[in-house]
């Protein structure tokens, strides 16, 4: 039961322009997402985040989108640059006192310059 | 501030034997998490410790098993050890009160 979906295994786009990462979840009791960022032989690393109460959320080059009635966010990163060829993933969690996360299955996003 | 370590980089073992990882947890978190990523796969959350008890589990067997210490570094035990458990082991730490998670670089586990 994949609850966090990532349906595009990989996106390539050119550099300077807006990459869009998509991500869907099923289980309506999540109230906060993440998106992390992983390069090969280390860790992810935690780029932004948006909390169910709001609907969109900035970082510099980073925005993070979320729709709950369809169940759906969005990463959008502008201007693309080269540094950002990575696996993006985007996580979920309850507010249960628990702080699993639950990942998608990733997104390679391939910038060309 | 130091991030989060993990020891060992690498490990192969054979089948049936026992593994120990070890994390060290980011200065001033006290909760740690565990995660299993298996090749193009996401990561799945094994276990979670908080004051060096464990605080919620995924779907993993009691083969998989953990520790907490009084300095908030944690260990992750696996017994039996299948070919499946072949995966990188990710640790994660974080303040109880917050919501991000911060990762070590893993343990690459082979299992021959």
């Amino acid at each position: 039961d994949q609850q966090v979906k990532q349906n595009s295994p990989s996106l390539s786009v050119q550099e300077g322009r807006i990459s869009i990462l998509n991500c869907d979840y099923t289980n309506s009791m999540f109230d906060y997402f993440l998106w992390y960022k992983k390069y090969p032989a280390e860790g992810p690393t935690f780029l932004i985040s948006i909390s169910s109460i709001k609907d969109k959320n900035e970082d510099g080059r980073f925005t993070v989108f979320l729709n709950k009635s369809a169940k759906h966010l969005s990463l959008h990163i502008v201007p693309s640059q080269p540094g950002d060829s990575a696996v993006y993933f985007c996580a979920a969690r309850t507010n249960f006192g628990n702080e699993k996360l639950t990942f998608g299955t990733g997104t390679r996003l391939t910038i060309i310059p | 501030e130091t991030g989060v370590t993990q020891s060992p980089t690498h490990l192969i073992k054979t089948r049936g034997q026992q593994v120990t990882l070890r994390c060290s947890s980011q200065s001033g978190h006290n909760t740690v998490s565990w995660y299993q990523q298996a090749l193009g796969q996401g990561p799945q959350f094994i276990f979670q410790y908080y004051r060096e008890e464990e605080n919620g589990r995924g779907n993993f067997p009691p083969r998989f098993s953990g520790l907490q210490f009084p300095n908030y570094s944690s260990e992750l035990n696996v017994n039996a050890l299948e070919l499946d458990d072949s995966a990188l082991y990710l640790c994660a730490s974080s303040p109880w009160e917050d919501n991000e998670q911060f990762f070590g670089p893993g343990t690459r586990l082979t299992v021959l």
